[in-house]
């Protein structure tokens, strides 16, 4: 089946540094990506959609100055995380959907990165 | 705005028997209903899809239901295992919901233990 890896699975700095999180399709072309957030025992925020060679859309009331995507190929989204704060530690997920899937298909998860901000 | 509740939040029952997990909607106008799992500390798994024009899906010991028209979903798990135990979450498809791209929109989810 289709598969979306997500990297690195775990990072812990320090307040302040910038951190780059990467999602990949490894079997099939996404043209769309999205990015989740999930707090402890709650259930995923979308934080943005990813377009593949366009700006990203955001959901109301994300900074999008703070969460930087970029979409560069088919098979590559990056969420940066900039100057870090502890309130930003979460659990970040990243989400594909096939080039040629329309809204009928489902979106595949990659297993998800847990930030945490010192 | 559309909302998405899973209720109960959290269910502990013993190895072997069948249970219900129940998803509700408030707005009709989805695409379809996914049903997915996450274990702890990792991403989701998708277990079934429903088309809205569809009634049920089913895989193995799962059977998923849509009431598109009261809003309603649930996920049967027959014959229950220690190895199900997890974090069930359903997902509507919202069509073209407030204007924005269409999104899939996530159910608080219910935490399931199977108890060998």
């Amino acid at each position: 089946g289709a598969v979306v890896s997500q990297h690195p699975s775990r990072v812990i700095c320090k307040s302040g540094t910038s951190v780059k999180i990467e999602c990949r399709s490894l079997d099939f072309q996404a043209t769309t990506m999205f990015w989740y957030r999930q707090f402890p025992k709650q259930s995923l925020m979308l934080m943005a959609t990813s377009n593949e060679g366009s700006k990203a859309t955001y959901e109301q009331g994300v900074e999008k100055d703070k969460f930087l995507i970029n979409h560069a190929s088919l098979t590559l989204s990056t969420l940066t995380v900039t100057s870090a704060h502890p309130e930003d530690s979460s659990f970040y997920i990243c989400s594909a959907r096939d080039l040629n899937g329309h809204s009928n298909q489902p979106q595949h998860f990659g297993d998800g990165t847990r930030l945490s901000i010192l | 705005k559309q909302e998405v509740t899973q209720i109960p939040a959290a269910l502990s029952v013993p190895e072997g028997e069948n249970l219900v997990l129940n998803c509700s909607f408030t707005d009709s106008a989805i695409y379809n209903l996914q049903w997915f799992r996450q274990d702890p500390g990792k991403g989701l798994t998708s277990l079934l899809l429903i088309q809205s024009s569809q009634r049920e899906q089913t895989s193995g010991r799962l059977n998923a239901s849509l009431d598109k028209s009261s809003g309603r979903s649930t996920l049967y798990i027959a014959a229950s295992q220690p190895g199900d135990s997890a974090t069930y979450l359903c997902a509507v498809y919202a069509l073209n919901y407030g204007g924005a791209t269409n999104k899939l929109i996530f159910g608080t989810g219910t935490l399931l233990a199977v108890q060998p």
